[in-house]
């Protein structure tokens, strides 16, 4: 596909469960960001990747969130021990080089905590 | 913390008219500067990208850059139905770090 790829596209899961939420970047693409994004609200930065380096991870709320891109292409976010908070879409994006350029958006991930 | 603000709106003008959207922003590290459009349930979608001081226009659209101010804005010329949609704000520093998103306005062109 020509554009950035999310799995699953929902999520609903009880408090306590672990999630991987996938994302699959456009191919070539050096950055990759992950994106909370809750409802009337602008994106809240979480973490982001060049190659399979992880850059910045100032904005993962805690420890029970934790990325990874072993490859340098397809990453995955992982939430442990959900809580209802933790409700929100989760956006990925790619870039395709590392100096701040044109973020590529997925369709998002809707997670819902039970 | 780094702080990126836009008023939320809704913002309403009439079809034709201009729609003038702002974004303030408090890190003076700030060097890259971008307006995105996010349509209701949609992901954002990358509009206009500004990095020096002054105007840069794109069709209907010209984003403004002011960094004495902190301050940037997006005006919209001819404002047409279909540009309805939340406008955001993003800015990051010269290596794409500290990406900061305001949290939008919302615009609304009536036909």
């Amino acid at each position: 596909g020509a554009g950035v790829s999310q799995s699953p596209r929902y999520k609903v899961t009880k408090r306590g469960q672990d999630v991987a939420l996938r994302c699959d970047p456009i191919s070539g693409h050096v950055s990759l960001y992950w994106y909370r994004q809750a409802l009337g609200q602008g994106p809240e930065f979480l973490t982001y990747f060049n190659y399979e380096a992880q850059q910045d991870k100032s904005g993962l709320p805690n420890d029970r969130f934790s990325a990874e891109r072993p490859e340098g292409s397809i990453s995955t976010l992982t939430i442990q021990r959900t809580e209802q908070r933790d409700s929100a879409m989760y956006r990925c994006a790619s870039s395709l080089d590392r100096v701040g350029g044109t973020q590529y958006f997925g369709p998002g991930t809707r997670l819902t905590v039970l | 913390q780094k702080e990126v603000e836009q008023n939320s709106g809704p913002l309403s003008v009439p079809e034709g008219a201009i729609a003038s959207l702002n974004c303030t922003y408090s890190d003076r590290g700030s060097q890259s500067f971008f307006w995105y459009r996010q349509y209701s349930g949609k992901s954002p979608e990358l509009i206009m990208s500004i990095y020096s001081n002054g105007d840069k226009e794109d069709g209907r659209f010209t984003a403004q850059l002011n960094k004495a101010s902190q301050y940037v804005s997006l005006l919209i010329r001819d404002s047409q139905p279909s540009d309805s949609a939340t406008y955001l704000c993003a800015v990051a520093d010269n290596y794409g770090q500290n990406f900061v998103f305001g949290p939008g306005t919302r615009l609304s062109v009536l036909p």
